[in-house]
């Protein structure tokens, strides 16, 4: 069975400044890897995912994310944030035929 | 057109009553879901329907029966609602034959319930 862990429950930011929300998997077999979004009050949206081939992968409203197999991550990243990626974001991990398992959420918070 | 919609997006109700929320994809997908997520957003699959057939039962009460009438719609009845049945649940869907098979999960808006 897969399992995801993200390091951080809250992410505090200013606006503009570069952020880092973290994630570790654990898995015996090949993984496939998501970001996600909640915005309030919202259903959650795909940002990025990971399936295969290039460890960097681009994703909507200007995040992006690595896949470490070596360190078992997949650390979610903007070089710069605005406020409306205020939110909360979750990794989750699948594998063939596997259900999908999400971590416990950070919550970025966009300071002015 | 919203991809997946669920009815209510609110839902009050007293102890011990019965209540249903609907869910309806209009995607084409195989596999739909339903996923709880508590008050502390942990977010947890309930169900997984492939083609109205069951595929995934998580350890849920059994107050909890899903309803797959056809594969575009996956509703969720609750028998005796509890207060530790208060949360938001969340109808999902994907393309695939059974699990999260490489493919995107497409999430509604979630159904806020609430147990007074």
């Amino acid at each position: 069975a897969q399992s995801v862990t993200q390091l951080d429950s809250q992410v505090p930011v200013f606006e503009e400044a570069p952020v880092e929300l973290r994630c570790n998997y654990s898995s015996s077999v090949s993984v496939y890897l998501f970001w996600y979004v909640q915005y309030p009050n919202q259903g959650l949206q795909l940002l990025l995912k990971y399936l295969s081939g290039s460890t960097l992968v681009k994703g909507i409203n200007g995040f992006e994310a690595e896949f470490n197999k070596s360190q078992t991550s997949f650390h979610l990243r903007k070089p710069s944030v605005h406020i409306s990626d205020t939110a909360e974001y979750f990794c989750a991990v699948s594998a063939r035929d596997q259900k999908l398992v999400f971590g416990q959420g950070t919550r970025l918070t966009i300071n002015p | 057109d919203t991809a997946v919609s669920q009815t209510p997006k609110y839902l009050v109700t007293q102890m011990g009553n019965d209540k249903s929320i609907k869910c309806e994809q209009n995607l084409g997908h195989d596999t739909m879901y339903w996923y709880k997520q508590d008050s502390k957003k942990f977010l947890k699959i309930m169900f997984s329907y492939n083609n109205k057939e069951l595929i995934i039962n998580e350890t849920v009460p059994n107050r909890f029966s899903p309803k797959s009438p056809d594969k575009a719609h996956l509703n969720l009845h609750i028998n005796s609602l509890e207060l530790g049945d208060s949360a938001v649940y969340f109808c999902a869907s994907s393309l695939g034959t059974g699990g999260f098979f490489a493919t995107e999960a497409f999430f509604g808006q979630g159904t806020r319930l609430t147990v007074v």
